[in-house]
């Protein structure tokens, strides 16, 4: 079965650059999208097809998708971006989700 | 956009239950639906989505045969059938809009209701 996997976590400092990467075979034939999910909210779309935004997700979330890796970058992370990020992909007809990552502003 | 879920709550293994999913603020039969499922501490896993006119369904291979996803477009709802529940079936479970462009393989879930809880025990 087709899986994604992201790094268990990722730290960055105040408006640094953080990037979180999503792995799977050929992933770059694919459509990624990334979500955020805060402690005890429901996940939130940020990126779709694999570098757009939604209305009302700021400039600084960014995507891309090329070869065997998805990135999520957060240009000028600010603490509220601290949250577990998901990626998500499609084989055939089923959903996959990424293993997720928990993104810590220190 | 709204979706607010309920029907969630405690059941023993072996036992069934049934979510709804209350739509508003959009043209509900206009879109897919999709439930998705969130163990304790875990991460996100794709249960099920229907089509527009609830012709076109599909599941993850652990509930297949178990779980029935339906709608009732008259009502805006979405609803998902569990039955023959496992403890694994633990999770909270979310309902979402599922924009679909010309092919699943180009769609997008957005947005999420606030979820509610299944917890499968004796």
């Amino acid at each position: 079965s087709y899986e994604l996997t992201q790094p268990p976590s990722v730290s960055v400092s105040p408006g640094q650059t953080a990037s979180i990467t999503c792995s799977g075979d050929e992933l770059g034939d694919k459509y990624t999208c990334w979500f955020q999910q805060k402690p005890g909210q429901s996940p939130l779309l940020v990126i779709y097809q694999d570098s757009k935004r939604p209305s009302g997700i700021p400039e600084r979330f960014s995507g891309s998708n090329s070869g065997n890796t998805a990135t999520l970058t957060i240009s000028g992370t600010q603490a509220m971006d601290e949250a577990d990020y998901f990626c998500q992909a499609w084989d055939s007809t089923t959903a996959i989700f990424g293993t997720g990552t928990k993104v810590t502003v220190l | 956009v709204q979706l607010e879920e309920s029907g969630g709550g405690l059941v023993q293994p072996g036992g069934s239950l049934r979510l709804s999913c209350a739509a508003s603020g959009f043209s509900f039969s206009y879109y897919w639906m999709a439930w998705v499922r969130q163990a304790p501490g875990k991460g996100l896993e794709w249960v099920a989505n229907i089509d527009q006119d609830g012709s076109e369904k599909y599941y993850v291979d652990s509930v297949q045969g178990r779980f029935t996803i339906s709608r009732d477009n008259a009502k805006n709802s979405l609803y998902l059938q569990m039955n023959s529940l496992r403890a694994e079936d633990t999770a909270v479970y979310y309902c979402a809009r599922h924009i679909v462009t010309t092919l699943l393989l180009d769609s997008w879930f957005d947005p999420w209701g606030q979820g509610t809880l299944v917890t499968v025990s004796s």
